[in-house]
């Protein structure tokens, strides 16, 4: 029971040009929202979260927009770098609203294109 | 941002023995640390939450008697593999719940078992 799915599993993209990379979750419970990026043999970096309060989060290049009514969420990349390429996880808590445990997507690569 | 360290970042142990990785935070007391475990190509699949002072929770099909985890200090979880098999081999990944809802996480430890 996948509760954080990503659906694309890769997607590749030309420098400069804009990277959505989306999300889906099926548990109304969750009220947190977070992006990971990840490199090969190394561990997650923390790149912008959502609180279910908000529909948008903007840090530099980075935008997450989130609609709760679809319980799909977005990270939006503008513009996109050739170091932005690894893969995307999208994370989800509040599931039992008690242990902040985080529910992993499936991941994306992104793949920017010099 | 805050730091965790993971040690060690790669093990190869014979199949039979025992293994223990260590997850510390550095900067930061976390009350609740959580282990991952990714297979390649695949999503980081939470096995337990860790909380200072008392018993791990783990997750449905992880066994508590295989993966014993210990989280004795605010700044130090250990998850230990008991007599580890080919198949437990796999990248773990440990993670630290700073103040709110953002998690860190360390730099993976990959396991082989020969």
């Amino acid at each position: 029971d996948q509760q954080v799915k990503q659906n694309s599993p890769s997607l590749s993209v030309q420098e400069g040009r804009i990277s959505i990379l989306n999300c889906d979750y099926t548990n109304s419970m969750f009220d947190y929202f977070l992006w990971y990026k990840k490199y090969p043999a190394e561990g997650p970096t923390f790149l912008i979260s959502i609180s279910s309060i908000k529909d948008k989060n903007e840090d530099g290049r980075f935008t997450v927009f989130l609609n709760k009514s679809a319980k799909h969420l977005s990270l939006h990349i503008v513009p996109s770098q050739p170091g932005d390429s690894a893969v995307y996880f999208c994370a989800a808590s509040g599931e039992g609203g008690a242990t902040n445990k985080l529910i992993f997507g499936t991941g994306t690569l992104l793949a920017v294109q010099p | 941002g805050a730091v965790v360290s993971q040690h060690p970042s790669w093990v190869i142990c014979k199949s039979g023995t025992s293994v223990k990785i260590e997850c510390r935070s550095l900067d930061f007391q976390a009350t609740t640390m959580f282990w991952y475990r990714q297979f390649p190509k695949q999503s980081l699949m939470l096995m337990a939450t860790s909380n200072e002072g008392s018993k791990a929770t783990y997750e449905q099909g992880v066994e508590k008697d295989k993966f014993l985890i210990n989280h004795a200090s605010l700044t130090l979880s250990t998850l230990t593999v008991t007599s580890a098999h080919p198949e437990d081999s796999s990248f773990y990944i440990c993670s630290a719940l700073r103040a709110g809802r953002r998690a860190f996480f360390g730099q993976g430890t990959r396991l082989t078992v020969v």
